[in-house]
């Protein structure tokens, strides 16, 4: 079935260093994505999001990219710190709707 | 202004028990989701409720079942309680500026439910 995914579970980055956190959707129809990062113990906080008419956007030490031709959404990271250290997720709105679909989550530790 | 509030943080139930799950979300909030997370499965869908409505609702048998008060706020219930049903349960509410506009949604702490 159709679903958001990620290429890769743990990333590992030294602190100071950026940090790009993939994610490939598959339904062409998807018109809104959103990146949450969670902590232990905590439920997901939403970081940024973006549109499927922009590209890019950019938050504070955070920027989303999104290339609807390869359907593939990044979450990059700058100057990464200790507390980045969590677990990210991609989600996706399908057509308007109401129902977020996740990836399966990218955990990333940041080394001091 | 306060955030999503879901209670109660932790419950332990045993099989075949019921559990109903609370969930405050943000003033002036009307869509209020529900998710349920595993590390096995992790963060699915349940069902969505819209002004007292359910409008939304995943792939989840129909011993979950919620519903929206007139205040917005939603309770979810897990009937006939089985293992498997161990899980962070998540509330999430979104504001909607206008029909069909997506907005981003935030969530509550969530409930860890066990079943034992």
């Amino acid at each position: 079935g159709e679903s958001v995914g990620l290429h890769l579970p743990t990333l590992s980055v030294q602190e100071g260093d950026n940090s790009i956190i993939n994610c490939a959707y598959s339904n062409s129809a998807s018109d809104y994505f959103i990146w949450y990062k969670q902590e232990s113990g905590k439920g997901p906080q939403f970081i940024i999001d973006i549109r499927s008419n922009m590209d890019k956007r950019q938050g504070q030490r955070v920027t989303v990219l999104l290339n609807k031709t390869v359907k593939h959404l990044s979450l990059q990271i700058a100057a990464t710190q200790p507390g980045d250290s969590a677990v990210y997720f991609c989600a996706e709105i399908r057509n308007a709707g109401n129902m977020l679909t996740f990836g399966g989550g990218t955990r990333l530790m940041v080394k001091p | 202004k306060a955030g999503v509030t879901q209670t109660p943080r932790y419950l332990i139930k045993t099989r075949g028990q019921q559990v109903t799950l609370s969930c405050s979300p943000i003033s002036g909030h009307r869509s209020v989701s529900w998710y349920q997370q595993t590390p096995g499965q992790g963060l699915q869908f349940l069902f969505e409720y819209f002004s007292e409505t359910q409008r939304n609702k995943g792939n989840f048998p129909g011993r979950f079942s919620g519903r929206q008060f007139s205040n917005s706020r939603s309770e979810m219930n897990v009937s006939t309680l089985e293992l498997g049903d161990s899980a962070l349960y998540l509330c999430a509410s979104r504001a909607e500026v206008r029909p069909g506009m997506n907005t981003e949604a935030f969530f509550g702490q969530g409930t860890r439910l066990t079943v034992v």
